[in-house]
């Protein structure tokens, strides 16, 4: 089974910045377009941020664009999530994600499988 | 970018069918996915391209689509069902969006 766990969350004040890992097992990491995807507390569901198998293309929400930054390191089966110039409204728990495109007389694309989140606050 | 409406809250007894809508402007042209989440864990995906269930869903998860409105059917729904259901799209120009999200009650 599909193993995703994040890590590199927790309390950092407002400007601060924070910088997540999520470490990938039991499946070809090298293989998938990655993500990021944060839900604020009491909140739905947000995505945040995409990465290609080798890290050539990149996309990021209206909402983070510049201020974050989404990377992966092939080698070690890691994804992570640079945020600087954090806010409270930054404060939510991240989720890993593998994502996974669809076709046929449609197309889209979805997380296929999500890690257990980590929890980020933004407070002075 | 696009939205994708659900109703805020579903109540269903047990044994009974949950149905919960999602509508989107997109949706004829894109698959929808649905997720299940249950307090305190991940979303888990239940349903893909607006109808086929991953392995290890119940029977009872079911998808349908008709022009801009997508459907996940809870038939003979159980205790355990009870959860916030968010259905999500994408396009090609990088977007992707969830739904509102949707609070299934099980009286």
């Amino acid at each position: 089974e599909v193993q995703l766990v994040e890590s590199g969350g927790g309390l950092v004040q407002p400007g601060g910045s924070l910088r997540l890992s999520c470490a990938a097992s039991r499946f070809s990491f090298s293989d998938y377009w990655m993500s990021w995807v944060r839900q604020a507390p009491g909140k739905g569901l947000e995505w945040v941020a995409n990465i290609k198998q080798d890290g050539s293309e990149k996309y990021y929400a209206d909402s983070v664009k510049g201020q974050f930054t989404i990377s992966r390191d092939n080698a070690k089966n890691s994804l992570y999530l640079q945020m600087n110039s954090l806010r409270a409204e930054d404060t939510a728990v991240y989720y890993c994600a593998r994502l996974v495109s669809s076709s046929g007389w449609k197309f889209g694309w979805y997380f296929e499988y999500w890690g257990q989140g980590t929890l980020v606050t933004v407070s002075s | 970018s696009y939205e994708l409406t659900q109703p805020p809250s579903v109540s269903v007894s047990p044994g009974q069918t949950a149905r919960i809508t999602c509508s989107g402007d997109a949706l004829p042209k894109l698959f929808a996915y649905w997720y299940q989440q249950k307090p305190g864990q991940a979303p888990v995906l239940v349903i893909y391209k607006d109808t086929e269930r991953p392995s290890g869903i119940p029977e009872r998860f079911s998808g349908s689509s008709s022009g801009t409105t997508v459907t996940l059917t809870i038939s003979g729904v159980q205790a355990e069902d009870e959860a916030d259901y968010y259905c999500q799209s994408a396009d090609s120009s990088g977007a992707y969006v969830f739904g509102t999200g949707t609070k299934v009650t099980v009286l």
